[in-house]
């Protein structure tokens, strides 16, 4: 029973670098979000999905950029990463008025 | 967009005793839900509780349970006979109930239980 799974787990970027991190969920869910969590600021919303082929912006969506070609995966990407990206990274699932389900979060360091 | 609002940053609590967190929040959706989430030091999300809007009774789950005052936007969560494994981050969260699903997260509360 996988849920929701993130690759990479750890990641070190230079500045200026581009990656994508990749969410797959196994439950069939509609909806889908990425969110960043920094310290002292809880866990902030950066593009969310209500349905394959769908995306929409969160709190905090500049310089990231998503899509949702198939309703099991959500990738986000960085297309030029910056030192603030510094973060830890979730994914997250669920059904309409349900619980989200997380993975387990991607730890990733820019310098 | 709604806005969720947790004013204690951090908690102590005497193990086997009761506390309660504090969340608030702001929307103008009329249906919505209510979440609380806790992080311990591993990082992992574990969901807790849930509250929908035009749920008439507050929710409980073993030990949590969510006191739900609609009109003053306020979502508590209490937890009763603390444990040390208690210990960790708790994290309010709302979202709308209609198909604009953006759920969003209070900055948190980080709660010490003392042996």
């Amino acid at each position: 029973n996988a849920g929701v799974t993130q690759t990479p787990k750890f990641r070190v970027l230079k500045t200026g670098q581009s990656m994508t991190l990749l969410c797959a969920q196994d439950m069939n869910h509609e909806y889908m979000y990425w969110y960043r969590q920094d310290p002292g600021m809880g866990l902030r919303l950066i593009h969310y999905s209500v349905g394959e082929g769908t995306t929409a912006k969160g709190e905090v969506p500049d310089g990231y950029n998503v899509s949702r070609l198939k309703k099991q995966n959500f990738l986000l990407g960085l297309e030029s990463a910056a030192p603030s990206q510094t973060s830890v990274y979730f994914c997250a699932s669920s059904y309409l008025n349900t619980e989200a389900f997380f993975g387990q979060g991607t730890r990733l360091t820019v310098v | 967009a709604q806005k969720i609002t947790q004013t204690q940053p951090g908690m102590f609590v005497q193990e086997k005793e009761a506390v309660t967190l504090d969340c608030t929040y702001d929307t103008s959706d009329p249906s919505y839900g209510l979440f609380w989430y806790k992080q311990p030091s591993s990082g992992e999300m574990i969901f807790l509780i849930y509250q929908g809007s035009y749920d008439q009774q507050n929710a409980t789950e073993g030990r949590y349970s969510l006191n739900f005052q609609k009109a003053r936007k306020s979502a508590n969560l209490v937890i009763s006979a603390s444990q040390l494994g208690d210990s960790a981050m708790y994290f309010c969260a709302m979202r709308p109930g209609d198909h604009n699903n953006d759920m969003r997260f209070g900055a948190g509360t980080r709660l010490t239980v003392k042996p």
